[in-house]
């Protein structure tokens, strides 16, 4: 079953503005990661955020995380058109999962130049 | 340094054939894992490995069996394939350090 739900699940944009996902997830965690998958291309990791964090950034990406809520989110500033592609967040429960990941379902992220 | 690499890139089967997907990796990791890649989906474990010689399953490991002989390369068999085993199929490795490296990707179908 998919841990995590993402929304939207697709989003169009200009190039400059803000792009902002969200991903939900259903059970603990130990941390919680990032990805980018351009078309037809395997996965890219972005950025990684462990459950005693809050908020973390990477050049133009922020993300936040809310074990509360079981919740993050990511946000691109300034987007360009070469951030088109698909972007995926993954749970990592920890323990002896041993780094298996478990991913939503994406939100596909169209940059118009 | 290659990182992941994936043989073949493509293929086709007819139903009830058989194939092997290898999956090689040059970073020394430890752990490796073999997922699949379904339209509008996101990725779903089949089968992984902790270490040379072992394998365990995932989460979706019918009809389909693994290898891992060499730390190295991960093997995917597929014995009798099936219409619903049409899919992408992802390898991926890491070394314990949570950041998963994945390979390019076989696109598999089954007619």
């Amino acid at each position: 079953s998919q841990q995590g739900e993402e929304d939207p699940q697709a989003l169009s944009i200009q190039e400059g503005e803000n792009a902002t996902m969200n991903c939900s997830y259903k059970t603990s965690i130990n941390n919680l990661q990032w990805y980018r998958q351009n078309s037809g291309r395997g996965l890219v990791h972005l950025i990684l955020i462990r459950s005693n964090e809050r908020e973390k950034h990477s050049g133009r990406l922020r993300v936040t995380l809310d074990t509360s809520k079981k919740s993050s989110s990511l946000l691109i500033t300034a987007s360009r058109a070469a951030d088109t592609a698909s972007y995926f967040c993954a749970t990592d429960a920890g323990g002896t999962s041993y780094g298996k990941l478990t991913f939503g379902q994406g939100t596909i992220l169209t940059v118009h130049p | 340094n290659a990182g992941v690499t994936q043989t073949p890139k493509f293929r086709v089967l007819k139903t009830g054939q058989s194939m092997t997907l290898l999956c090689a990796q040059d970073m020394n990791h430890e752990y490796m894992y073999w997922y699949r890649q379904d339209p509008g989906m996101g990725l779903r474990l089949i089968h992984y490995s902790v270490g040379e010689g072992t394998t365990a399953k995932g989460e979706v490991p019918d009809g389909y069996n693994v290898s891992r002989l060499k730390k190295q390369n991960f093997l995917l068999g597929l014995e009798s394939a099936a219409p619903s085993q049409t899919s992408v199929y992802f390898c991926a490795s890491n070394s314990r350090t949570y950041e998963q490296y994945f390979g390019p990707g076989t696109r598999l179908t089954v007619t």
